[in-house]
C-alpha cells in the first residue's frame, strides 16, 4: 500500500530504560520526517532524512534522542534513558514524490514512561 | 527560526460557517497546508495552496492566503458534527515541514 507503518503502536517503559520506534515508509519515499505529540497538545518538529541524511536535527530535545535512516527506507528513533517527558505520541510521516510535498503519516507510537 | 501559530479552540453551531485562522513568519514558504486529525486517528491532509494563489476552494473548504502578512485561514461552509477535530496549520518551506499547535473545532447542535 501506500501508508506507512509505525511500531511498536504502544510502549509503556520503566523511567531510564532505552526504547527504540521505527518507522516503514513502505513504498520508499526519499523524505521522511519525525514529530512528536505531546497529550493536547501539537506537534513538535524532531528531524527530517532526505535520503538516509539527515539535513535538519534542530528539533531533538536533547542528546538522548537520535535518529538514522537506511536504504532510504525504515528509519528508527531512539530514545535513551527515558524520561518521564518523553512520554507522548511519536508520528513518523513520509513526504510525496509530488511537488506539493504533502505528508502522509502514520498511526504514531504512543510511548508511555513510568 | 519558522514559527506556526493559531488559536487553540473555536466553537461554532451546526449549519454555520467555520473560520480557522493561522499566520507564520517563514518567508520562504512554498506550500502551506492544512491537516485534520480526529479522535484517536491520525493526520490526514485536508487541502494544501501554493504559496503564489490567494485562494483556493474545494467543495466546502475555501483556503485563503494572504502572503504579505503571512495569514492563512481555511473556511469551513455548513459545518457539521462530522467536522469536529483539531485542525492542523502547516508550513513548508525550503528545510522542512512545521506545524501549528492545532485549533481544536466543536460544534454546538
Amino acid at each position: 500500500g501506500a501508508g506507512v507503518s509505525q511500531s511498536p503502536s504502544n510502549k509503556v517503559t520503566e523511567k531510564g530504560k532505552d526504547v527504540e520506534l521505527r518507522c516503514d515508509p513502505i513504498s520508499g519515499h526519499t523524505a521522511l520526517y519525525w514529530y512528536r505529540q505531546r497529550l493536547g497538545q501539537g506537534l513538535e518538529f524532531l528531524i527530517y532524512f532526505q535520503g538516509n541524511s539527515a539535513p535538519d536535527k534542530s528539533g531533538l530535545p536533547s542528546d538522548r534522542f537520535s535518529a538514522e535512516r537506511t536504504g532510504e527506507s525504515v528509519s528508527t528513533l531512539t530514545i535513551q534513558r527515558t524520561q518521564q517527558e518523553d512520554s507522548a505520541v511519536y508520528l513518523c510521516a513520509k513526504q510525496g514524490a509530488g511537488g506539493a510535498n504533502v505528508l502522509t503519516f502514520g498511526a504514531g507510537s504512543r510511548l508511555t514512561v513510568l | 527560526g519558522e514559527d506556526v501559530e493559531q488559536s487553540l479552540f473555536l466553537s461554532v453551531r451546526e449549519g454555520d460557517s467555520s473560520v480557522i485562522n493561522c499566520t507564520y513568519t517563514d518567508s520562504s514558504s512554498t506550500y502551506l497546508y492544512w491537516y485534520k486529525q480526529e479522535p484517536g486517528a491520525g493526520l490526514q491532509l485536508l487541502t494544501y495552496i501554493f504559496s503564489n494563489m490567494d485562494m483556493k476552494q474545494d467543495q466546502r473548504l475555501t483556503v485563503l492566503l494572504n502572503k504579505k502578512d503571512k495569514h492563512l485561514s481555511l473556511r469551513i461552509a455548513d459545518t457539521q458534527t462530522g467536522d469536529s477535530a483539531i485542525y492542523f496549520c502547516a508550513d513548508s518551506s525550503a528545510s522542512k515541514i512545521i506545524f501549528g499547535s492545532g485549533t481544536r473545532l466543536s460544534i454546538r447542535p
